[in-house]
Parts: structure tokens; C-alpha cells; sequence
């Protein structure tokens, strides 16, 4: 699986929009981008996934470059339970069975939420 | 519908010794996969098991071993404990089909080697 660089740390005032941003210059046609965070004390926990076109669900959103090299997590309104490690990982699609369970995890970005 | 589950949640051995930690899959699924996580890392892959058998290995030595059992529980047994094992572990478990790759960890189970 390709690497990805995110910065170490970012900080974000409560109910403020949050852009966690992820580089990936070495995507293949084939990768998904997901994101999974973590809360202190916990397992990771799935946020969301893209291929190509922007995503949207219950807890982010997900924007894509047009050439893929990069992408964004977007939380639209920061609360305090979203100070947490987020990691951007890439997953080919065409993985075999027996890497189904493989995320290759980074460091990730280390989110402080400020009241 | 029931999470991952991890026990024991903290655990204290000594080196030389060996430990067993549990997981339990969410329902329905049939896959699961361990990893170590190690203070201030990201978790990093240990294994993967589907339908009992072991079918993906990270870069763990084999005194990291495993079982999958008929209900797709799990088990993750380290033998020879040395102090760089001590660490969190996650399980994390999968549907099996589909190739979006979501899992869906639990909380992991914290071991300290003294």
C-alpha cells in the first residue's frame, strides 16, 4: 500500500470547521482513502472512504484532489469529543483476502479541540 | 448489535512468560485481525484469521501466534515475553466480503512486561 504525510498536530477552537489534510502523491488507480481516528483510551474507529469523487456522511466529509495526490477531512463543526489522533490510510481494492484486515497505519495528526 | 470485545483490558506479566488475550467479533462477521500498537505509533498489523485459519501476516516474529475459532472469536497468544512487547493490542474485525476494508476495532487490551 502507498504511504501517506499528514502533519503531526493541528489545533481547532470548539464548533469551528476543522481540514485535516493528507498527501498521497504515490496513489494508484486501484487505492481507496480511508480515515479512521482515535479517541484517547480506545480502538481506532472507521470515519470515512473515497475513491475518486467527494464524500459525505454523518461525521465528516471527504474531499478528494482531481488528481488524487492529496486529500482533506473536513469536520464542519469541531466539538470536544472530536479531539482525537486521525489517521489517513490507503487500501487497494484489488487486496487479496489475507490483507483484507491490513491497514498500514502512520502516525496520523494528533486534533486538540479548544473550548 | 454487539461490538468487538477485548479481555483481559489491562494485564501486568513478566518477561519470559507467555500471555493470551481474546476477542470477539461483532456479529456477522467473519474476519479478524490483530494489531500492536505501541505508545505514541500507530497501531501496526500482526495477523489476519478467516474462517480459522491464519491468511496475512505482518513483520511479527513466530512466537506471536493465533486461533480462530467456529463463531469467529479469536486468540492471540505471545510466548517468550520481552520488554519491547509491552503495548496495546487491538483486535479488529470485518464482514470478509466486499473490498472497502472497514474494520471495526475494540478497545484493546493493554499488556506491560516487567
Amino acid at each position: 500500500d502507498a504511504k501517506t504525510t499528514q502533519p503531526n498536530s493541528m489545533e481547532s477552537n470548539e464548533e469551528e470547521p476543522v481540514h485535516l489534510p493528507c498527501n498521497h502523491s504515490t496513489i494508484s488507480g486501484t487505492d481507496y482513502i480511508h480515515w479512521y481516528r482515535q479517541l484517547p483510551s480506545q480502538g481506532p474507529e472507521y470515519v470515512i472512504h473515497g475513491l475518486t469523487s467527494n464524500v459525505n456522511n454523518r461525521m465528516a466529509s471527504l474531499a478528494i484532489a482531481e488528481d488524487r495526490k492529496s486529500s482533506t477531512l473536513i469536520l464542519h463543526r469541531a466539538t470536544l469529543r472530536d479531539a482525537a489522533v486521525y489517521y489517513c490510510i490507503l487500501r487497494d481494492w484489488r487486496a487479496p483476502g489475507g490483507s483484507q484486515g491490513n491497514l498500514i497505519f502512520g502516525k496520523g495528526t494528533k486534533l486538540s479541540v479548544k473550548p | 448489535e454487539t461490538g468487538v470485545t477485548q479481555s483481559p483490558t489491562h494485564l501486568i506479566k513478566t518477561r519470559g512468560q507467555q500471555v493470551t488475550l481474546r476477542c470477539s467479533s461483532q456479529s456477522g462477521h467473519n474476519t479478524v485481525s490483530w494489531y500492536q500498537q505501541a505508545l505514541g505509533q500507530g497501531p501496526q498489523f500482526i495477523f489476519q484469521y478467516y474462517r480459522e485459519e491464519e491468511n496475512g501476516r505482518g513483520n511479527f516474529p513466530p512466537r506471536f501466534s493465533g486461533l480462530q475459532f467456529p463463531n469467529y472469536s479469536s486468540e492471540l497468544n505471545v510466548n517468550a515475553l520481552e520488554l519491547d512487547d509491552s503495548a496495546l493490542y487491538l483486535c479488529a474485525s470485518s464482514p470478509g466480503t466486499g473490498s472497502t476494508g472497514e474494520l471495526f476495532f475494540g478497545e484493546g487490551s493493554r499488556l506491560t512486561v516487567l
